[in-house]
């Protein structure tokens, strides 16, 4: 059916405010990717879940970002107390993973947070 | 740890010139490669995807080559329009369900 879709396409957050933003990937899609992206760069890496359980959050900045996906599908990337430097693009991607696949990602559109 | 260099950040060309895009990579030791279009204020549209196992992929004006061993990627755009001025990023995974390390883009412009 539908693309991997983001919610809301658009945050302003004041410094120290809590946000969350939602990611709802394509139907029967195992894994489930958080990116960040800061302007004018490529996005990078924050974490991965497949099916429920996150294997990798290798990659969030600090004890202030939170994700989950608690039934395997719909995920939330929530932040804590916003911080200027926090302001970015953030990206989900989604792909089916059954074993030798060719893994595709699949990407919404993002939510800009704007931190103020 | 894998590095992933897109070169030249900006070009510029007019209509109808063919465009060649570069992606180099530290870590040969990949999965797969994708190459993504992102125009201003949106997502990533994927465009190619290649196996490490393969050399090369085509869908219509687009064709994308692997040397896995020297870490590169090119891709080609033929007959540039303007409609194809965009950002182009190329992106590595090291395994199946791994995370996607990304080159910092090339911003095309094709000039009518």
């Amino acid at each position: 059916g539908a693309g991997v879709s983001q919610s809301p396409r658009y945050k302003v957050a004041k410094r120290g405010q809590d946000v969350a933003l939602r990611c709802d990937p394509i139907s029967g899609h195992v894994s489930l990717f958080w990116y960040q992206q800061a302007l004018g760069q490529g996005p990078e890496f924050l974490t991965y879940f497949q099916n429920e359980a996150q294997l990798d959050k290798s990659g969030l900045p600090s004890d202030r970002f939170f994700a989950e996906r608690p039934e395997g599908s719909v995920s939330t990337l929530k932040i804590q107390r916003t911080q200027q430097e926090d302001s970015a693009v953030y990206l989900c991607a989604s792909s089916f993973l059954p074993s030798g696949s060719r893994d595709e990602q699949f990407f919404g559109p993002g939510t800009r947070l704007t931190v103020l | 740890k894998q590095e992933v260099t897109q070169i030249p950040a900006a070009l510029s060309v007019p209509e109808g010139e063919n465009l060649v895009l570069n992606c180099s990579f530290t870590d040969s030791a990949i999965y797969n490669l994708q190459w993504f279009r992102q125009d201003p204020g949106k997502g990533l549209t994927s465009l190619l995807l290649i196996q490490s196992s393969q050399r090369e992929q085509t869908s219509g004006r687009l064709n994308a080559s692997l040397d896995k061993s020297s870490g590169r990627s090119t891709l080609y755009i033929a007959a540039s329009q303007p409609g194809d001025s965009a950002t182009y990023l190329c992106a590595v995974s090291k395994a199946a369900g791994n995370k996607l390390t990304f080159g910092g883009g090339t911003r095309v412009l094709v000039k009518p």
